[in-house]
């Protein structure tokens, strides 16, 4: 059974400071995408990481991807109170081609 | 607007009651998913099809049943709704993205499903 796990759950941090959003997955894929949902609302893609090693950042968020450890990181970086969202992960399945699977999701808070 | 459109944004049922939810999308896309999303577990898959007139269970079909009706259309079906499925169900269409090549998803507002 694939299973792609991220933590925190929750994240409250103040506005300015710096945290890291960790990925884990159980299942060969070299396919790594970061979604965003504001509150009541549909998903937006941020990332699409493709390859081990890949780095990708729009303006105070970067995504890593390392395929070896099976782990994806979202960066952030001076938080904003405009970067409160949920963040989700997910992988897409080897040899498939069309099964995502997608994490547990991260609620982030910034603080004023 | 392009994009991926569901309905109903919102509906309450009772237990037992059936519906359907209905998704289009007019991105001449050939890969549609339905998803449900819970607190605490993300998005799971429902069922999938990779084109038209096939489909796919995905981790938690029981409960639910799919149609392709062409390439543009893929409704979920309650038959007999269970307080468990009351949930945020949401529909996607698979693209290529044009800068990278890779396969990424587009999703649509969200239908949010209340069965009391």
């Amino acid at each position: 059974e694939l299973k792609v796990e991220q933590n925190p759950l929750f994240l409250s941090m103040q506005e300015g400071k710096n945290y890291t959003i960790y990925c884990n997955y159980s299942t060969t894929s070299d396919r790594l995408y970061w979604y965003r949902q504001d509150p009541g609302k549909s998903l937006e893609s941020l990332f699409v990481l493709l390859s081990n090693g890949a780095v990708k950042q729009e303006g105070r968020l970067m995504a890593s991807l390392d395929t070896k450890a099976r782990l994806s990181t979202l960066h952030i970086t001076a938080a904003v109170h405009d970067l409160s969202a949920t963040y989700f992960c997910a992988v897409l399945r080897a040899n498939t081609g069309n099964q995502f699977y997608f994490g547990t999701g991260t609620s982030l808070t910034v603080i004023p | 607007n392009a994009g991926v459109t569901q309905t109903p944004k919102f509906q309450v049922l009772k237990t037992g009651q059936s519906m359907t939810l209905q998704c289009a999308q007019d991105m001449n896309h050939n890969s549609m998913y339905w998803y449900r999303q819970d607190p605490g577990m993300g998005l799971r898959l429902i069922y999938y099809s990779a084109s038209e007139g096939t489909t796919d269970k995905g981790e938690v079909p029981n409960g639910y049943n799919v149609s392709r009706l062409n390439k543009r259309e893929f409704s979920l079906r309650l038959e007999s709704a269970a307080p468990s499925q009351t949930s945020v169900y949401f529909c996607a269409s698979r693209s290529r993205d044009i800068s990278s090549g890779a396969n990424v998803l587009t999703f649509g507002a969200g239908s949010r499903l209340t069965v009391l």
